[in-house]
């Protein structure tokens, strides 16, 4: 089946700084691409879409400048976490989408990010 | 917004009983369903579908239900099993699976020996 990966799984930053999480569709091409949030015991919440070789189209309520999105081919997008904060502090999982007439939809395994 | 929501925020249930998971959805123009099992510190892993021109469709211990009258979906998992105990999220979206996802709340389920 389709496999989305995710880098790195964790990552514990300090205040300030930037962390950017890779998101890989490993053995199919992805059309678009998908950047969700979610806070513990909580469900998943979408940031953005993310579709290649264009501008991401973020959900209301998301700053586009701080959580920057990148999808620069059909296997890769990453997202960009600016001056971190530790409200950042979240679960963020990606999901890809591969084309064709069904357009199923396979999300990775997500990452843990820890801002100190 | 419209959204997706749960009835029960935790569902405990014994080894080898079946396990109803409920689903309340509020936009008449999705016209398709995904059941997602989430593990701790994992993605969503995927279950099963069922589009709105159906009313029930069954896999592998699992059965979906929807009546899109009241708007409400299910998830039924026969002879539940230490391996089922996982939050459940209910997902809708119009036209097809790779399109925009909206979750429900979630539905922790407990497995008890």
């Amino acid at each position: 089946g389709a496999v989305v990966s995710q880098h790195p799984s964790w990552v514990i930053c300090k205040s300030g700084t930037s962390v950017k999480i890779e998101c890989r569709s490993l053995d199919f091409q992805a059309t678009t691409m998908f950047w969700y949030r979610q806070f513990p015991k909580q469900s998943l919440m979408l940031m953005a879409t993310s579709n290649e070789g264009s501008k991401a189209t973020y959900e209301q309520g998301v700053e586009k400048d701080k959580f920057l999105i990148n999808h620069a081919s059909l296997t890769l997008s990453t997202l960009t976490v600016t001056s971190a904060h530790p409200e950042d502090s979240s679960f963020y999982i990606c999901s890809a989408s591969l084309a064709g007439p069904v357009r199923e939809q396979y999300f990775g395994p997500g990452t843990r990010l820890t801002v100190t | 917004g419209e959204s997706v929501g749960l009835h029960l925020p935790t569902l405990s249930v014994q080894e080898g009983d079946n396990s109803i998971i409920n689903c309340a959805y509020s936009n008449s123009a999705s016209d398709y369903f995904i059941w997602y099992k989430q593990e701790s510190g994992k993605g969503p892993q995927f279950i099963i579908d069922i589009r709105s021109n159906m009313d029930k469709r069954q896999g592998q211990r699992v059965t979906v239900l929807l009546n899109k009258t009241v708007k409400h979906l299910s998830l039924q998992i026969a002879a539940t099993q230490p391996g089922d105990s996982a939050v459940y999220f209910c997902a809708e979206t119009k036209g097809a699976a790779g399109n925009k996802l909206t979750f429900g709340g979630g539905t922790r389920v407990l497995v008890k020996p």
